[in-house]
């Protein structure tokens, strides 16, 4: 019962590298998403996706790509890592999209990725 | 625009102490989360819950939605419980892209 796996769980990247933040959920979830955590700042929302073969943007997308080819699997991309994207990064899966109050929300254990 | 403005910010306590934690929004909301984040591991969704009073264990968690407040209490303190609380809301209006905005989370540290 692995839940929500994220790899790596650290990572240190030189400015203009790139690299993909791996998500795989084994529970059959239909929604899935990608938040950053900032010091001072709530989770805020990366990119999402309500089921295979559909993401939109959240409120932070700049810098970031997605994808999702199958129900399991939702890899975060930076193309061309900037400082700026220094942050926890926290994968997140729920059964539905709609109602979240109801399904609740099953959470990665988080990338701690350092652009220096 | 919702605000989720959690108080305090940081709390540290020694153990057995009785814990609160608050939680105030500005719009109304279908639902609140409460979750629990331990220093260098993941999140846990504790409590889900849109009117009354829940409670887990030494967790207890009440929402007044006239208020719009929320509260998260834990009663008799351990150092086990020392972990980043985050309030999460639903608002009624749809919030963010997944229907959520997180408070800046709550720091507590209990000391032996």
């Amino acid at each position: 019962n692995a839940g929500v796996t994220q790899t790596p769980k650290f990572q240190v990247l030189k400015t203009g590298q790139s690299m993909t933040l791996q998500c795989a959920q084994d529970m059959n979830h239909e929604y899935m998403s990608w938040y950053r955590q900032d010091p001072g700042m709530g989770l805020r929302l990366i990119h999402y996706s309500v089921g295979a073969g559909i993401t939109d943007q959240g409120e932070v997308p700049n810098g970031y790509n997605v994808s999702r080819s199958t129900t399991e699997d939702f890899p975060l991309r930076l193309l061309s890592a900037a400082p700026s994207q220094t942050s926890v990064y926290f994968c997140a899966s729920s059964k539905q999209s709609r109602p979240i109050y109801y399904y609740g929300y099953t959470f990665g254990s988080g990338t701690r990725l350092t652009v220096v | 625009k919702n605000e989720v403005e959690q108080s305090p910010q940081n709390l540290t306590a020694q153990e057995g102490e009785f814990i609160t934690i608050n939680c105030s929004y500005s719009v109304g909301i279908s639902a609140l989360h409460w979750l629990q984040q331990h220093p260098g591991g993941g999140i846990v969704s504790l409590f889900m819950l849109s009117s009354g009073k829940k409670k887990h264990g030494r967790l207890i968690a009440t929402i007044n939605i006239q208020e719009k407040h929320s509260s998260l209490h834990i009663t008799a303190s351990h150092p086990r419980d020392s972990a980043v609380y985050i309030c999460a809301v639903i608002p009624n209006s749809g919030g963010g892209a997944d229907g959520l905005t997180f408070g800046k989370g709550t720091h507590l540290i209990i000391q032996p």
